[in-house]
């Protein structure tokens, strides 16, 4: 593994269903992120979290939870699906949160939900 | 809220220079990035800018002027490979990076 990996590739996925997006880095950063990507709208924050253990809410946190049990992974779970949710999901990693670190991005995780 | 806007689209001939403006009112600014994104792949950092002035990286350079809440992105010597989105972000705080919703560019022969 280099970098930031997501799995899966791309999912449909039928409403009120539940869903985990995984997302895992190796680069030892302290802080991670999740945003999603609409048409017109460009990226917004969903949730982020600064180091194992602690997370926090974004811009559009409704409808998602995320979990930092260590370094590497932090998945986003759907509990229950809806069709607003449809959309590309990106995660971001950084070596902090302050300052001028750069956010690393995974390829994406392509969502529809019918 | 946030506002971030930058055109949706430019169109530029391969060997000229396209400048890609970003106008900008957050409730904190701690920092501006461009970040490249081609299509149907992840966005890839560019550059960053948190003082006044010019930022040169090779063939892009990026622009900032805090008191007018503005930026630009320049691409020099446009190739074929730079038909990408370009998109413009503000650290408003120590964890919010937002985001406009990018400006395509197209490079034709």
């Amino acid at each position: 593994i280099a970098g930031i990996t997501q799995a899966p590739t791309s999912q449909i996925l039928a409403a009120g269903r539940r869903m985990t997006l995984r997302c895992t880095q190796d680069m030892r950063h302290n802080a991670m992120y999740w945003y999603r990507q609409d048409l017109g709208l460009g990226l917004r924050l969903i949730h982020y979290s600064n180091t194992a253990g602690t997370t926090g809410k974004g811009e559009v946190p409704d409808g998602y939870s995320v979990s930092r049990a260590n370094t590497d992974d932090f998945p986003l779970t759907l509990a229950s699906a809806v069709p607003s949710q449809t959309s590309v999901y990106f995660c971001a990693s950084s070596e902090g949160l302050a300052g001028s670190y750069e956010q690393f991005f995974g390829p994406g995780t392509r969502l529809t939900v019918l | 809220g946030q506002n971030i806007d930058q055109p949706t689209e430019m169109t530029a001939t391969e060997g000229a220079i396209v400048q890609i403006n970003c106008t900008y009112q957050t409730s904190g600014f701690n920092g501006l990035f461009w970040y490249q994104q081609h299509a149907g792949e992840a966005p890839t950092f560019l550059s960053y800018n948190v003082l006044d002035g010019l930022e040169e990286k090779g063939r892009f350079s990026s622009f900032l002027s805090r008191s007018k809440g503005y930026s630009y992105l320049l691409l020099k010597e446009l190739q074929m490979k730079d038909s990408a989105s370009y998109l413009c972000a503000v650290k408003e705080n120590d964890y919010k990076l937002s985001f406009g919703a990018g400006t395509t560019v197209t490079v034709r022969a």
